[in-house]
């Protein structure tokens, strides 16, 4: 049973760039979420996708957007890079109508923007 | 979500139990503390969650005090490869089965030590 995959496992961007990271969930999920993890600090949530919708989202600004597709895998997109998008990305998933149960993430993208 | 409050770090002896505390003072009836782990360069991995009980698995075991405002999560046998950081969380369970999103603090870097 294969776990969370992502890919690709690292990127280097310019600043303005665009960048699009993709999220494959373990099996049997159907719910789909990113965090940013900037060296050294915890990982930051971005946003969450449950039948192809975004239905939760924090504190990111509008460049970073997000699609989720029938077979529940899912991108992340990040238009106008800047340097301070430099971080490990981050995909979670897991069973939405399972309640309180735990989230099982990727092993990450790491992006650098130079 | 409620703040957790973890120390930074803490080094525990390879073979001995590694006792990590988390506070939770703010923490409501319906919240649920998790407990995360995170290995150099890999995404965070599911340790624990409890409710008010104490519970055990295969990993750890987490302590809940009776009014709920602290927990430590223990490891019994720490090796060498439990060293990570470890991150408490407070998640709101919210019975409609809605999975929200996991905030992650700073958390405590654990060395075991040979």
């Amino acid at each position: 049973d294969a776990g969370v995959t992502q890919s690709p496992t690292h990127l280097i961007k310019t600043r303005g760039q665009q960048v699009t990271l993709r999220c494959s969930p373990k099996s049997g999920h159907d719910t789909v979420s990113w965090y940013q993890q900037a060296l050294g600090q915890g990982p930051q949530f971005i946003f969450q996708y449950y039948e192809e919708e975004e239905r939760q989202r924090g504190n990111f600004p509008d460049r970073f957007s997000g699609h989720q597709f029938p077979n529940y895998s899912s991108e992340l997109n990040v238009n106008a890079l800047l340097l301070g998008d430099s971080a490990l990305y981050l995909c979670a998933s897991s069973l939405l109508l399972a309640g309180a149960n735990e989230q099982f993430f990727g092993p990450g993208t790491r992006l650098t923007v130079l | 979500d409620a703040k957790t409050t973890q120390p930074p770090s803490m080094d525990c002896a390879e073979g001995r139990a590694a006792n990590l505390p988390c506070n939770h003072s703010t923490i409501s009836g319906n919240e649920y503390v998790y407990w995360y782990r995170q290995i150099h360069s890999q995404g965070p991995q599911y340790i624990i969650h409890g409710l008010k009980n104490n519970e055990t698995n295969e990993m750890a075991s987490l302590i809940i005090t009776e009014d709920r405002k602290s927990s430590t999560l223990i490891l019994p046998h720490a090796t060498l490869r439990d060293t990570a950081v470890y991150y408490c969380i407070v998640r709101l369970y919210l019975s409609s089965g809605s999975a929200r999103q996991l905030t992650f603090g700073s958390g405590t870097q654990l060395t075991v030590l040979p």
